[in-house]
């Protein structure tokens, strides 16, 4: 079975410019996460997909961020204008469970995320 | 302010010895504990999980303990290998199932 995908690996780009990273959730997974790992510091929550639907998105920084996830398929996260902070590696994740259903124990299955360099 | 903090920052050892990682958590109230292992340029993969009523939990050679009094956990690595290297991240998960994350500790397992 295919893990979680994300594309492209590397993304270097100048400041001001748009990027748009993706991610394959493992096939039949509702949920589908996106993290954020800025050099130095923990990884940290951006929002969280529930098929289509956005479930929680408390942790997008500003509004420079747009995740997509049409079809409750594969996600987009868009970043534009991208600013010199926005460096980074971004995961995502995918799980099983669909809305309401306890995420308690629901394992979240980790992509190799993208690092994205913004000059 | 929920915090997850891990020691030591980085730990080099011998193939072959054991070593212990340690987590100390400010999530209150908190769901579960996890270890996840990270490979250099790969995603963070589970090795255990535990709730507040479990104090320890098996991985074959990786064993996690959980004090939810004290509010500490720590991953013990026995007769570690080279593909042990790796970071280490401790991992607690808060009333609302958003996971907060360590800084990890990265291990290093020299020949």
């Amino acid at each position: 079975e295919a893990g979680v995908t994300q594309f492209p690996s590397h993304s270097v780009i100048e400041k001001g410019q748009t990027v748009t990273l993706r991610c394959d959730p493992i096939s039949g997974h509702d949920n589908l996460y996106w993290y954020r790992r800025v050099m130095g510091k923990e990884i940290k929550f951006l929002l969280h997909f529930v098929k289509e639907s956005k479930q929680d998105e408390s942790g997008m920084p500003n509004n420079r961020f747009l995740a997509e996830r049409t079809g409750g398929t594969y996600s987009t996260l868009k970043v534009q204008p991208a600013e010199l902070e926005d460096s980074g590696v971004y995961f995502c994740a995918s799980s099983q469970g669909g809305s309401g259903t306890p995420l308690f124990y629901n394992e979240q299955f980790f992509g190799p995320g993208t690092r994205l360099t913004v000059l | 302010k929920n915090q997850v903090e891990q020691s030591p920052q980085s730990l080099i050892i011998l193939e072959g010895k054991n070593c212990t990682l340690q987590c100390n958590y400010t999530v209150s109230p908190f769901s579960n504990l996890r270890w996840y292992k990270q490979d250099t340029g790969r995603g963070p993969v589970s090795l255990t999980i535990m709730t507040f009523s479990e104090n320890t939990k098996s991985n074959g050679r990786y064993t996690a303990t959980l004090d939810a009094d004290t509010k500490q956990s720590s991953l013990h690595i026995t007769a570690s290998q080279l593909s042990d290297s790796a970071s280490y991240i401790c991992v607690v998960t808060d009333s609302n199932y958003q996971l907060i994350w360590g800084a990890g500790t990265k291990l290093i397992i020299k020949p």
